[in-house]
């Protein structure tokens, strides 16, 4: 497709549950991020990848978040063992190259978790 | 720790008003600056990217400037329109390739 695509558009899940949240970036982009959007925190990084690594997983907020890229395209965040607070939308953002990129933006999955 | 910080949080103008969104950061040492327009339930749409070795960036009806070593910039709109009405958010690139955001500006501009 011509942009970035994120699927489920929106997920609800029980506490305790884990989930898998997947991003299609746009084809040839090298560099994939994950951020996340919640009220009172803004948006936050959690990760990025240049090709399938990830040079810096420090945003993610646990060890319950982990992600993956395979092929150097489509990549998978999950999050394992859901919490309340895990309650967000979460973008998916990829680039031609790694720094000094725009970055072009999926429109994101809302997880709500009950 | 880099902070990006956003002024007004609100606004809201009649159509056909010239407007500027404010946005500061602490840390100087950015490779860029973006700017990014929201829609409610949608993604980021790029507006902007300022290197950081450059001063300003026009795109049709906006103009965005930089001025590194004050750590602040601005994003001007000229002749607003009901189109416009979004979130507007600011983000710098630091080291590693990472977005540090403001909290963005809710614009409104009636018709």
């Amino acid at each position: 497709g011509a942009g970035v695509s994120q699927s489920p558009s929106n997920k609800v899940t029980e506490k305790g549950k884990d989930v898998e949240l997947r991003c299609d970036p746009i084809s040839g982009h090298t560099a994939l991020y994950w951020y996340r959007q919640s009220l009172g925190q803004g948006l936050e990084f959690l990760i990025y990848f240049q090709g399938n690594s990830a040079p810096d997983k420090s945003g993610l907020p646990s060890d319950r978040f982990s992600a993956e890229r395979t092929g150097g395209s489509v990549s998978t965040l999950t999050i394992q063992r859901t919490q309340q607070e895990d309650s967000a939308v979460y973008l998916c953002a990829s680039s031609l190259g790694w720094g000094n990129q725009p970055q072009h933006f999926g429109d994101g999955t809302r997880l709500s978790i009950l | 720790k880099q902070e990006v910080t956003q002024i007004p949080a609100a606004l809201s103008v009649p159509e056909g008003e010239n407007l500027v969104l404010n946005c500061s950061f602490t840390d100087s040492a950015i490779y860029n600056l973006q700017w990014f327009r929201q829609d409610p339930g949608k993604g980021l749409t790029s507006l902007l990217l300022i290197q950081s070795s450059q001063r300003e960036q026009t795109s049709g009806r906006l103009n965005a400037s930089l001025d590194k070593s004050s750590g602040r910039s601005t994003l001007y709109i000229a002749a607003s329109q009901p189109g416009d009405s979004a979130t507007y958010l600011c983000a710098v690139e630091t080291s590693g390739s990472r977005l540090t955001f403001g909290e963005g500006t809710q614009l409104t501009v009636n018709p």
